[in-house]
């Protein structure tokens, strides 16, 4: 079935700077890749997704590219603040099994 | 819009016990999915409902079941509980399942096993 990667497991950046955060997935036939931010006491939220017929998309501070001949994808934040300190998740579709995700990556901005 | 909803928020049970937890989907999403978070395995799918039928299930065992009804609202049940089904559980809702369809969480209930 359907695997994937997240990396690093945590992150710890200075306020301002910019976070990446890279994931992996094994069955080519994923086409949907969702990520999400859980801050302690909540639920996941979703803070950006892509689509397998496109390469890149932005909303302010955050981007996703994907590379599907590679099969991976990145979330990139730009000038990080201390509220974007949470675990974020990737996820990939799998028919039959909604989403697998990603173990996750605790990112804390350092102010 | 109201988002998705799960009563109770925190629950303490004792081995060999059963319970039965509550989602309520975001109105109009006839989709409802259910994961477990725990630290070692992290969010792992149990099953997923669609217009009062089960549609996908994850890989765990039977002890683990639910339920949908007429209004989308979602129930999931665990029975003769063990230590480790103490973990996170999440509903998660969406419009119709499909396959690159958002879904929205709720912010879960916390099952705690002794």
């Amino acid at each position: 079935g359907e695997n994937v990667e997240q990396h690093p497991s945590t992150l710890s950046v200075q306020e301002g700077d910019s976070a990446v955060i890279k994931c992996t997935y094994s069955d080519s036939a994923s086409n949907y890749f969702p990520w999400y931010k859980q801050e302690l006491g909540k639920g996941p939220q979703l803070i950006i997704d892509i689509r397998s017929n496109v390469g890149e998309k932005k909303d302010q501070r955050i981007a996703v590219t994907l590379n599907k001949t590679a099969k991976h994808f990145s979330l990139h934040i730009t000038e990080t603040q201390p509220e974007d300190s949470a675990v974020y998740f990737c996820a990939a579709s799998l028919y039959g099994q909604n989403f697998v995700f990603g173990p996750g990556t605790r990112l804390s901005v350092l102010p | 819009k109201a988002g998705v909803t799960q009563t109770p928020r925190y629950l303490i049970k004792t081995r060999g016990q059963q319970v039965t937890l509550s989602c309520s989907p975001i109105s109009g999403h006839r989709s409802v999915s259910w994961y477990q978070q725990t630290p070692g395995q992290g969010l792992q799918f149990l099953f997923e409902y669609f217009s009062e039928t089960q549609r996908n299930k994850g890989n765990f065992p039977g002890r683990f079941s639910g339920r949908q009804f007429s209004n989308s609202r979602s129930e999931m049940n665990v029975s003769t509980l063990e230590l480790g089904d103490s973990a996170l559980y999440l509903c998660a809702s969406s419009l119709a399942g499909g396959r690159q369809e958002t879904q929205y969480f709720g912010p879960g209930t916390r099952l705690l096993v002794l």
